[in-house]
């Protein structure tokens, strides 16, 4: 069973606006993180969450863990269109560097 | 220029054909992995390899092969036994050290089946 399911599957803003992407897991974690894919392309890495860690910012990314909830959200603000892409969770179990990625959420930015 | 190779781009196989994707990573990472991906949905693990000559099998490995017989080099076979390959591969790996959980992505390559 998917260990990372994120909500909403898919998201269309205007750019400027704020996306809020979700992500729940099931299992205890070491650590969480969020990547990209542009389509037809490889994922890249955007950050990663320890899983004694609440809150994390990079840039425009912020990114909040609750582990009471098992449950993680990516806030990007003042979207671009250039932010259109799809967004992964993926969560480390502790099991040599394994990752479970969710399904993602595609984030379409009108410019 | 560092970074993680994959070739081909896009690969066609015929029925009861195996084929081989291949992957390679410049960046001195020990571990490597490749993962399927099924259009709108997230990725599953295969098969991965956390040292030369040692490899795993990850969540889907039926009718996949790998090898690593170099650090640098982990080829995936999709042999004629998986019966629905059509799919984008992906290839990653990771560094030793502080950064060992992040992942590197290759630019994969898509299967079609003729």
């Amino acid at each position: 069973s998917q260990q990372g399911e994120e909500d909403p599957q898919a998201l269309s803003i205007q750019e400027g606006e704020n996306a809020t992407m979700n992500c729940s897991y099931k299992t205890s974690i070491n650590n969480l993180q969020w990547y990209r894919q542009n389509s037809g392309r490889g994922l890249v890495h955007l950050i990663l969450i320890r899983s004694n860690e609440r809150e994390k910012h990079s840039g425009r990314l912020r990114v909040t863990l609750d582990t009471s909830k098992k449950s993680s959200s990516l806030l990007i603000t003042a979207s671009r269109a250039a932010d259109t892409a799809s967004y992964f969770c993926a969560t480390d179990l502790n099991q040599g560097g394994k990752l479970i990625f969710g399904q993602g959420t595609e984030l379409s930015v009108k410019p | 220029d560092g970074g993680i190779t994959q070739s081909p781009k896009y690969l066609f196989r015929k029925e009861g054909q195996n084929v081989t994707l291949s992957c390679e990573q410049n960046l001195n990472h020990d571990a490597m992995y490749w993962y399927r991906q099924d259009p709108g949905q997230g990725l599953r693990l295969i098969y991965y390899s956390q040292i030369v000559n040692d490899f795993q099998k990850g969540d889907i490995a039926e009718g996949y092969s790998v090898s690593r017989e170099k650090k640098e080099s982990f080829p995936l076979t999709v042999t004629s036994a998986q019966k629905n390959p059509t799919a984008f591969y992906l290839c990653a790996s990771n560094p030793d050290g502080r950064d060992r959980e992040t992942q590197y992505f290759g630019p994969g390559t898509r299967l079609l089946v003729l």
